[in-house]
């Protein structure tokens, strides 16, 4: 079983929907928590970074993070096509001088003009 | 404008010959990583350094290696060991002991 679960998609929406991305995850030492949006042959760009449980907002996105349940999500309020892309969750522990994050495979989600 | 640089962007090579792979970063970063990304799967950390001189493996190190001369420069080979060497590499960087990493746009390596 991987450490971080994440539904590969591909997911279709049409424009101006909600969209809700999830992570599950094994490791209970994880704290920190990131989103990252990646274009097609383009870098990871970090969108959202959360420590801990709780909420965090920015503009059109929405982090939330239940330890309890090691569940974490990306809402997008909103979407607009230039929202077409993958989107990776990581995450990492407080532990360790060396701060090696854990990737999702990556969720591909499309928004419909 | 301060960031990360990979060259080249696409890159072809022969089975048996090494590689290297070039990341710069001017954000006077102090730990930069590679990872390796293949299709549907995730990031997966190659080596990382956290230091000038000094630097770890990561979770698929074999049949690569790297240098870390100077705090902005951070080359990873591609050696004719390792196995299955075309994917997507990815350099990153951050504050050191800060959890916030940020990457390059990536260098695409196929080997035929």
């Amino acid at each position: 079983q991987k450490e971080v679960e994440q539904d590969p998609g591909p997911l279709s929406v049409p424009e101006g929907a909600i969209v809700s991305l999830n992570c599950t995850y094994s490791n209970s030492a994880f704290q920190y928590f990131m989103w990252y949006r990646q274009y097609s042959r383009k870098g990871p760009e970090l969108l959202m970074y959360t420590y801990s449980s709780g909420n965090k907002e920015d503009g059109r996105f929405t982090a939330q993070v239940d330890k309890s349940s090691k569940y974490i999500s990306l809402f997008i309020r909103d979407s607009q096509p230039s929202d077409s892309a993958t989107y990776l969750c990581a995450m990492t522990s407080t532990s360790g001088s060396a701060r090696q994050l854990t990737f999702g495979s990556g969720t591909q989600l499309t928004v419909l003009p | 404008d301060g960031g990360i640089t990979q060259s080249p962007k696409y890159l072809f090579r022969k089975e048996g010959q090494n590689v290297t792979l070039s990341c710069e970063q001017n954000l006077n970063h102090d730990a930069m990583y590679w990872y390796r990304q293949d299709p549907g799967q995730g990031l997966r950390l190659i080596y990382y350094s956290q230091i000038v001189n000094d630097f770890q493996k990561g979770d698929i190190a074999e049949g690569y290696s790297v240098s870390r001369e100077k705090k902005e420069s951070f080359p990873l080979t591609v050696t004719s060991a390792q196995k299955n060497p075309t994917a997507f590499y990815l350099c990153a960087s951050s504050e050191n002991d800060r959890v916030k990493q940020y990457f390059g746009p990536g260098t695409r390596l196929t080997v035929t």
